[in-house]
């Protein structure tokens, strides 16, 4: 069956431009997760959705960041003013019900969207 | 403090071998959920195995096997027989389940090279 899908794979963008990524996730997963990983690390956490609403947005560097999952299908990652400490590639992840205490669900992983902010 | 700290930048490895990539973690969650994920040149991260803080057992996928080690904290991943397609990053990362809220911690990661 289809994984999850990013797009676009690739983003490039000069500083204080407004950027939307998208992830489609697994049909049928109502979790959604966005992470960012630089270059040489972990991903880190950005949001997490269960459905439409977001149930934990800690991960979110500041109010440049956003995003949306209004039919709590395809979510869209929204960055605006660009910077180039922006520059990252931006993971998309689903799960089939989500986190929560003891859950042991597992986070299919889309390919990224790697967005250069010149 | 870090949460997940994986102490090899890089790993060699002759196929066939076994290998291990150590991780350890901190928390003072009771209940967590420890992950490693393999992540090759194409960029897409594939989940590979889970040990939950409260399973007796350490858990086992196939040539995989995750080194449970609770009071010292790690949770170290065993490959066995490797083979030339493992070559790739793996991450290790928790989740904490009442502390944590819903994200996922990664470390940094190690990156593993299968010599033929």
């Amino acid at each position: 069956g289809a994984g999850v899908s990013q797009t676009p794979s690739n983003k490039v963008t000069e500083k204080g431009k407004y950027v939307e990524l998208r992830c489609d996730p697994i049909s049928g997963h109502t979790a959604l997760y966005w992470y960012r990983q630089s270059l040489g690390q972990g991903p880190e956490f950005l949001i997490y959705f269960q459905g439409t609403g977001a149930a934990d947005d800690s991960g979110l560097p500041n109010d440049r960041f956003f995003a949306v999952r209004p039919e709590g299908s395809v979510s869209t990652l929204k960055i605006q003013r660009t910077e180039r400490g922006d520059s990252a590639v931006y993971l998309c992840a689903s799960s089939l019900e989500g986190g929560g205490a003891g859950s042991t669900d597992t986070q299919y992983f889309g390919p990224g969207t790697r967005l250069t902010v010149l | 403090a870090q949460k997940i700290t994986q102490t090899q930048p890089g790993m060699f490895v002759q196929e066939k071998e076994a290998v291990t990539l150590d991780c350890t973690y901190d928390t003072s969650d009771p209940s967590y959920g420890l992950f490693w994920y393999k992540q090759p040149s194409s960029g897409e991260m594939i989940f590979l195995i889970y040990q939950g803080s409260y399973d007796q057992q350490n858990a086992t996928e196939g040539r995989y096997s995750l080194n449970f080690q609770k009071a010292r904290k790690s949770a170290n991943l065993v490959i066995s027989a490797s083979q030339l397609g493992d070559s790739a990053m793996y991450f290790c990362a928790m989740r904490e389940d009442n502390t944590g809220g819903f994200k996922t911690i990664f470390g940094a990661g190690t990156r593993l090279f299968v010599k033929a």
